[in-house]
């Protein structure tokens, strides 16, 4: 059972969009984080959020968790090429051992 | 600094057949986790391991084995390779206590059975 919904599944912008990424569930979890992969590497974080409602901002990406603590978004402002890979939201219920991952999104920026 | 590092990067195993996939950290973490990573599903998790000695399953444990008899090496074994084991696999570690930890990945072992 994928507790964790990504949207959308692909993404392909150019250089200079912005973009909104979703993270979608019906569980409520404990604290949420956001990792990016690029290819041929593991996943690296990128933040984490722990209040409902919390924004963080890291640069041109800003991260909110819902006030209900069952969602979460990745916002990315002026997209770079550099901003390409693999993004997946991963969080806990409850269990801290057990890190659940979303499905992921795919994102491809070009010039 | 290594960090998480996984051996070896590339198999390729025919059905039926035993391997085991090595991972060892130097971060003095005490929790070290193996998940598997398919198209469109993200990353599963398999098993994972709070100390040296412990050990509990994931969301898709069947037909992996893990021990974990030092604090820098957890090992995933397949004891009997099935074509729908082919995937990549990440071992991921992070310091136990609380739930905000920051895993730390390998690069990963990709898992071909044919």
């Amino acid at each position: 059972t994928q507790l964790l919904e990504q949207s959308p599944q692909f993404l392909s912008i150019q250089e200079g969009e912005n973009l909104t990424v979703y993270c979608n569930s019906s569980s409520v979890f404990s604290s949420l984080q956001w990792y990016r992969q690029e290819p041929g590497e593991g996943p690296v974080l990128l933040v984490t959020v722990v209040t409902g409602g919390e924004v963080k901002k890291l640069k041109r990406l800003t991260f909110q968790f819902g006030d209900a603590r069952k969602d979460s978004s990745l916002h990315i402002t002026a997209a770079q090429t550099g901003d390409t890979g693999l993004y997946l939201c991963a969080g806990n219920t409850g269990t801290a051992s057990k890190l659940t991952f979303g499905t992921g999104t795919r994102l491809q920026v070009t010039l | 600094n290594a960090g998480v590092t996984q051996t070896p990067k590339f198999q390729v195993l025919k059905t039926g057949q035993s391997m085991t996939l090595q991972c060892a950290q130097d971060m003095n973490h005490e929790y070290m986790s193996w998940y598997r990573q398919d198209p469109g599903m993200g990353l599963r998790l398999i098993h994972y391991s709070v100390g040296a000695g412990i050990t509990d399953q994931g969301e898709v444990p069947n037909g992996y084995n893990v021990s974990r008899s030092t604090t820098e090496d957890f090992p995933l074994r397949l004891l009997s390779a099935a074509p729908s084991q082919t995937s990549v696999y990440f071992c991921a570690s992070r310091k136990s206590g609380g739930k905000t930890g920051e895993l730390f990945f390998g690069e990963g072992s990709r898992l071909t059975v044919l």
